[in-house]
């Protein structure tokens, strides 16, 4: 049972233009939310997160929007640079910010930002 | 801040042998560190949660005999493959919390087994 997907496996931009890499979950009792950016044989690195008593989350660049309703969240990347291209995780977490809780991930999205 | 490291980055072992894969937090002490394995082009499947000075949970369908895993202190948690065989080639990620949501991954293990 895949509690939080990534339907697009793939996903191609213009450099200076947006990209918006999407998640979906299944699973209500999740709270937390996370993206992560991945490079081959690398750990993945932290980007930005929501808790969902919020809609919105910006920092620089990267804005991550949190639809509850529709237990859907978007990262979106604006300008689009080439070293952007990576693969992108998002994750979910039911514990709340004052635990640690499991994270649950995502297939994956690779973004690649052409020059 | 919140850096992770793993060592080794790399490993080639015979099949029958055991490796062991350290994780370190090096500027911050974790509450919980995770073990995670990545298969080729697959998400990162949670193996276990470790707190320090108490045994591991593993998640349904990982063998806690074969993947042993010690959380000797706040800063190492340490993953040993008992009796490696080449289906446990893999990647090997780690990460740590600092008592938040917030994860920190090392760089990764990759694990091969002949």
């Amino acid at each position: 049972d895949q509690q939080v997907k990534q339907n697009s496996p793939s996903l191609s931009v213009q450099e200076g233009r947006i990209s918006i890499l999407n998640c979906d979950y299944t699973n209500s009792m999740f709270d937390y939310f996370l993206w992560y950016k991945k490079y081959p044989a690398e750990g993945p690195t932290f980007l930005i997160s929501i808790s969902s008593i919020k809609d919105k989350n910006e920092d620089g660049r990267f804005t991550v929007f949190l639809n509850k309703s529709a237990k859907h969240l978007s990262l979106h990347i604006v300008p689009s640079q080439p070293g952007d291209s990576a693969v992108y995780f998002c994750a979910a977490s039911a514990y709340g910010s004052s635990n640690t809780g499991k994270l649950i991930f995502g297939q994956g999205t690779t973004l690649q930002v052409k020059p | 801040g919140a850096v992770v490291s793993q060592h080794p980055s790399r490993v080639i072992c015979k099949s029958g042998t055991s490796v062991k894969i350290e994780c370190r937090s090096l500027d911050f002490q974790a509450t919980t560190m995770f073990w995670y394995r990545q298969f080729p082009k697959k998400s990162l499947m949670l193996m276990a949660t470790s707190n320090e000075g108490s045994k591991a949970t593993y998640e349904q369908g990982v063998e806690k005999d074969k993947f042993l895993i010690n959380h000797a202190s706040l800063t190492l948690s340490t993953l040993t493959v008992t009796s490696a065989h080449p289906e446990d080639s893999s990647f090997y990620i780690c990460s740590a919390s600092l008592g938040s949501d917030t994860q920190y991954f090392g760089p990764g293990t990759r694990l091969t087994v002949l």
